[in-house]
């Protein structure tokens, strides 16, 4: 297994430009999870997915950020437009689900906003 | 609502010393906790996970920690440090249950230094 793919693995782009962060989550987790991890805020939950369909999304920062999850292989996030205070490494991880099942985590896209 | 507490950001320890890495936890409901590791420019690995039963959990590169309900605390161990353990340390508690239903809710990490 692969496990989790994230791309890109860095990302610089200009205050106010588009930004897309991909996420391939090991086949057959049914739980997809997007975290942001700063220095400041350690890792905070952005938003979750079961089955394709978003279940919790307190943790999107502002309106700014979108995640779609089209197929059960695929999921974005988006920031648009971006701003330097959105500079961080981003995290998809997956999971079966259950209660007790582990997260496994992607590489992470090391964003930077200037 | 769940709640991880790591005491101490940093810990630094002699290669060969004692590792011990604190952490508790509340939770309203009987909790699972897990341990991971993250090592520069990677993505978080899981150490070793709680869950039901043995309330002494051993995981991988030699770690283990304890689940003391009295003490809402699962502090992470290893008996004798290698300089290759030198990584940042989150522990996290599941909720069970609800629309919440496997959402991790992470510490603030602790970072290990081992010196030669």
């Amino acid at each position: 297994d692969a496990g989790v793919i994230q791309s890109p693995r860095h990302e610089v782009t200009e205050m106010g430009q588009e930004v897309t962060l991909r996420c391939k989550p090991i086949s057959g987790h049914d739980y997809l999870f997007w975290y942001r991890q700063t220095m400041m805020r350690g890792l905070e939950l952005l938003i979750y997915f079961n089955n394709n369909v978003p279940i919790d999304d307190s943790g999107m920062p502002e309106d700014r950020f979108s995640a779609k999850m089209p197929n059960a292989s695929f999921s974005t996030l988006k920031i648009q437009p971006s701003e330097p205070r959105d500079s961080a490494v981003y995290f998809c991880a997956s999971s079966t689900g259950t209660a007790n099942s582990p997260l496994h985590f992607g590489n992470g896209t090391r964003l930077t906003v200037t | 609502a769940q709640s991880v507490t790591q005491l101490g950001s940093h810990v630094s320890v002699s290669e060969g010393a004692l590792v011990l890495l604190r952490c508790n936890y509340s939770s309203s409901v009987p909790p699972y906790l897990f341990w991971y590791v993250q090592y520069p420019n990677q993505g978080l690995q899981l150490l070793l996970k709680y869950t039901t039963g043995a309330t002494l959990v051993k995981g991988i590169n030699g770690f283990e920690a304890e689940f003391k309900k009295s003490e809402t605390s699962f502090h992470l161990t290893k008996p004798s440090a290698h300089m290759s353990d030198a990584a940042e340390y989150f522990c996290a508690v599941s909720v069970t249950g609800g629309t919440s239903y496997g959402k991790l809710t992470f510490g603030q990490g602790t970072i290990l230094t081992v010196h030669p």
